[in-house]
């Protein structure tokens, strides 16, 4: 039981590049979130998912695209990466149902846009 | 929209010594959850301790306990008999009780050192 992972661990992009990150989860939980840390920060939420097939937009979402085609994956999308988007990126998730279940987090990756 | 303030950037004690962070937050909301979340240099985010609002009795998570102030919105963590392994970024959360998404929101963060 791997729980959240996150691939990749680093990444560094030039401005205007694209790429994906993935978030994979093995718990069978429903709810998937992105988020991401900037220094001095919090963590932002940038797009969730409530399950399979659906997403919506979070705190932050100007500049990502999401996609959840398949249950355990949520992936995070940059179409034209900016420096302003040099940041960690938190995935979570938890089972659906009840009032609250705890959120669990992936190791982050950490993006750096040059 | 709810927010969650730490006006705490950084503290630090000595090893075995009780340090209070603090954080305040405003909602309208009369039904949520706090948390407090520790981040240590493996950058991985742990649950530490979670109060339920309706609950007047203050959360314990071994050395952890938080002071709950519904009325002033304040929601302190105390850790007692402070280790090593304590040093770390720790975050202040609030989720509305809700169905749902269920989304958090962070304060800043304190980065807690605990000297030897």
């Amino acid at each position: 039981n791997a729980g959240v992972t996150q691939t990749p661990k680093f990444r560094v992009l030039k401005t205007g590049q694209s790429m994906t990150l993935l978030c994979a989860q093995d718990m069978n939980h429903e709810y998937m979130y992105w988020y991401r840390q900037d220094p001095g920060m919090g963590l932002r939420l940038i797009h969730y998912s409530v399950g399979e097939g659906t997403t919506a937009k979070g705190e932050v979402p100007d500049g990502y695209n999401v996609s959840r085609l398949k249950k355990q994956n949520f992936l995070l999308g940059l179409e034209s990466a900016a420096p302003s988007q040099t940041s960690v990126y938190f995935c979570a998730s938890r089972e659906s149902g009840g009032s609250y279940n705890e959120q669990f987090f992936g190791p982050g990756t950490r993006l750096t846009v040059l | 929209a709810q927010t969650v303030t730490q006006s705490q950037p950084e503290m630090s004690v000595q090893e075995a010594e009780t340090v209070t962070l603090s954080c305040t937050y405003d909602t309208s909301e009369n039904n949520y959850y706090l948390f407090w979340y520790k981040q240590p240099p493996s950058r991985q985010m742990i649950l530490v301790i979670r109060q339920e609002a309706y609950k007047q009795q203050n959360a314990t998570e071994n050395r952890f306990s938080v002071n709950f102030q519904k009325a002033a919105k304040s929601f302190s963590l105390k850790i007692s008999d402070s280790q090593l392994g304590d040093t770390a970024m720790y975050f202040c959360a609030f989720m509305r009780r809700i169905q749902g998404a269920q989304k958090l929101v962070f304060g800043q963060g304190t980065r807690l050192t605990i000297n030897p």
